[in-house]
């Protein structure tokens, strides 16, 4: 059963361009969180989904950042006019969603350079 | 704000020992703590989970304790070895029907054989 999965790994990108990370949650689970972990600090939550739906987005930056979790395929966090002070590891976790206690999973992640 | 301090410089410890991290936290009041264990350039691991009402739990070699009057859990992995090696993150999570987890910056343990 494979774990959770993100691709790119590595995201190297310049000033101004768009990043797109993709994250396949575990078999079985609708339920998907995104998380950044920027140098030296701990993992900040950015938004919590359903499939086809936005359930809490409150650590979300209010501009350039989106995410979606469509019906059909892999989560999706699009940050547009990509800045360097986005440079982080972005960490995509999932869970069942059948208790309060679900345990989530985490993906390896995705560094994502800003030039 | 809420706050989850962790000890931020390493801790060295030997081989066969205990070795014992703190979580302490301000402006909160979770409902569950977890704990979990992160290598380098890789996802965080779950390792346990401690309910408010709960005062200790265990695992194989690991054991945590949550004291919601001090604010502070314990985490402790006995007769520790070279392979734990790693950063050990806190977290907490509310009482809101889903786990919006918030992250403590972690210390790195360090066991030398």
């Amino acid at each position: 059963n494979a774990g959770v999965m993100q691709n790119p790994r590595h995201l190297v990108r310049r000033r101004g361009q768009e990043a797109r990370l993709r994250c396949s949650p575990m078999k079985g689970h609708s339920h998907v969180y995104w998380y950044r972990q920027l140098p030296e600090e701990g993992l900040k939550f950015m938004v919590y989904l359903q499939k086809e739906n936005i359930i809490d987005e409150s650590g979300m930056p209010k501009e350039r950042f989106s995410a979606e979790f469509p019906k059909e395929g892999p989560s999706i966090l699009r940050i547009q006019q990509v800045v360097r002070g986005d440079s982080a590891a972005y960490f995509c976790a999932s869970s069942s969603g059948l208790a309060i206690l679900d345990t989530q999973y985490f993906g390896p992640g995705t560094r994502l350079t800003v030039l | 704000s809420q706050k989850i301090e962790q000890n931020s410089e390493a801790l060295n410890i030997q081989e066969g020992k205990t070795a014992t991290l703190t979580c302490n936290y301000t402006n909160y009041s979770p409902a569950y703590l977890q704990w979990y264990r992160q290598d380098p350039g890789r996802g965080p691991v779950f390792l346990l989970l401690i309910r408010e009402n709960e005062k200790e739990k265990r695992k194989e070699r690991l054991k945590v304790t949550f004291d919601t009057t001090l604010k502070q859990s314990l985490f402790h992995i006995t007769a520790s070895q070279p392979a734990d090696s790693a950063t050990y993150l806190c977290a907490l999570a509310g009482n809101t029907g889903f786990q919006k987890l918030v992250f403590g910056t972690g210390t790195r343990l360090l066991v030398s054989p």
